[in-house]
């Protein structure tokens, strides 16, 4: 069965502070990881990530992928109050994605 | 640009009584079309996916069915619904096999 495992499940940190949200993964038809971040509805969509080593950047956020050891990060620098939500990550190909849990980020003033 | 509309945003429905949920996108043509479940604590879950008016897929038996009557069109019905069927009800669109999923706002169900 395939698993996506997202750490921590929930933090609070401090405007300016920077995050690491974690996603290790193990799925049996691995064609791309993506990050969505859901506020009050809606995922919305962050980033696709298919080759490992290559970063992806949009403006204070970035994600990695490492396919060798099953994981990606997506890191926050310079947190402001608007980060605050609930971060997804999803794994798969093709019409079948699973998604982890997701990890509840709180940025305070 | 594309949007998807999903309505109605909230509902509460008696146990026994029958779910209609409808999504339709705007902007794009013969898009894939999912429905998701997102339950507490727990990932969203792949309910159902449709390639093409008609064409659906299941993921999960359950309680629910979906059709797809036109090309930008998706509806998430059930005859019954039961208490275990309460939760956040996602749909979602993408352009190919291989692009990411573009959700709706979403209908909170809850069954008493």
């Amino acid at each position: 069965e395939d698993k996506v495992v997202q750490s921590p499940l929930s933090l609070v940190v401090h405007e300016g502070d920077t995050v690491t949200l974690n996603c290790s993964y193990e799925v049996t038809n691995f064609r791309s990881l993506l990050w969505y971040k859901q506020e009050k509805k809606a995922p919305t969509f962050l980033f696709m990530l298919t080759s490992s080593g290559i970063e992806k950047k949009s403006g204070r956020l970035s994600s990695i992928l490492d396919k060798k050891e099953l994981f990606s990060i997506l890191n926050i620098t310079a947190t402001q109050t608007g980060d605050s939500a609930v971060y997804l990550c999803a794994v798969g190909g093709g019409n079948k994605l699973t998604f982890g849990t997701g990890t509840q980020l709180k940025v305070e003033l | 640009s594309q949007t998807i509309h999903q309505w109605p945003a909230t509902l509460v429905q008696p146990v026994g009584s029958p779910l209609s949920l409808e999504c339709t996108v705007e902007g794009t043509s013969n898009p894939n079309l999912y429905w998701y479940r997102q339950a507490a604590g727990r990932g969203l879950q792949l309910l159902f996916y449709s390639v093409g008016i008609g064409q659906i897929s299941s993921e999960v038996p359950q309680n629910l069915s979906a059709s797809r009557p036109q090309d930008r069109q998706f509806i998430l019905s059930s005859k019954k619904l039961l208490l275990s069927d309460s939760g956040f009800y996602l749909c979602a669109w993408a352009q190919g096999y291989n692009s990411p999923l573009h959700f709706g706002n979403g209908t909170r169900l809850t069954v008493t």
